[in-house]
């Protein structure tokens, strides 16, 4: 059964680097998405990015992320610039079009700033 | 915006027992509503939604239904088994069909 990939499982980085998250959608959906969940805290929306844009974004994403889709196959999300409280499992999702509601997690990549 | 009030875990079963997951939300209009399911090590996967008022999801034996007027969308399952362990999340969509996540409820059955 095709699947969400993510890579790595665990980043750790240090404060102000910049580090880009990985994830290889479902080939054949259209829609990406960014989700992070701090651990104890509930699962948030990001981004989500449709034709080669972003399509809606929450107040979390500001000017520190961004997210591309480098190539047929991966998309990434980019932050600059890190900090301590963006340690959090980051999430990556997608769909296909016209299933836009039953979207396909990855299992996520544990982000450990110190 | 929508949120979601879902009930402390973890619930602790045994096998067989009878789950009820309560999940209350508030929400401008009529979401459309999820439940996802996430197993050890594993992402978040869709588990059954209902798109109306009254509404019945189902699948793999839970069922929950589309409650209008008390705003809630409890998931059940008559006999829970040790493979249902998991962290289950109530989700009104937040529009675009973007579920409003809340901390999800962990699920633990003893054989």
């Amino acid at each position: 059964e095709p699947e969400v990939t993510q890579t790595p499982s665990h980043q750790v980085t240090q404060m102000g680097q910049e580090v880009i998250l990985r994830c290889v959608p479902i080939s054949n959906h259209l829609y990406f998405y960014w989700y992070r969940q701090i651990l104890g805290q509930k699962v948030e929306f990001l981004v989500s990015f449709y034709n080669n844009e972003i399509s809606e974004k929450s107040e979390i994403f500001d000017d520190q992320f961004s997210v591309e889709r480098p190539d047929g196959s991966n998309f990434t999300l980019k932050i600059r610039s890190t900090k301590l409280e963006d340690s959090a499992m980051y999430f990556c999702a997608s769909s296909e079009f016209g299933q836009v509601y039953e979207q396909y997690f990855g299992p996520g990549t544990r982000l450990t700033v110190t | 915006g929508n949120s979601v009030t879902q009930m402390e875990g973890p619930v602790t079963l045994s096998e067989e027992a009878f789950l009820t997951i309560n999940c209350t939300y508030t929400a401008t209009g009529y979401p459309s509503l999820f439940w996802y399911v996430q197993y050890p090590g594993e992402g978040l996967q869709l588990l059954l939604k209902a798109t109306k008022a009254d509404d019945k999801g189902s699948n793999k034996g839970f069922e929950a239904t589309y409650r209008k007027e008390t705003t809630s969308f409890h998931l059940e399952k008559g006999s829970v088994q040790v493979s249902d362990s998991a962290v289950y999340f109530c989700a009104p969509d937040g529009g675009s069909y973007i579920p409003t996540f809340g901390r999800g409820t962990s699920l633990i059955v003893h054989p």
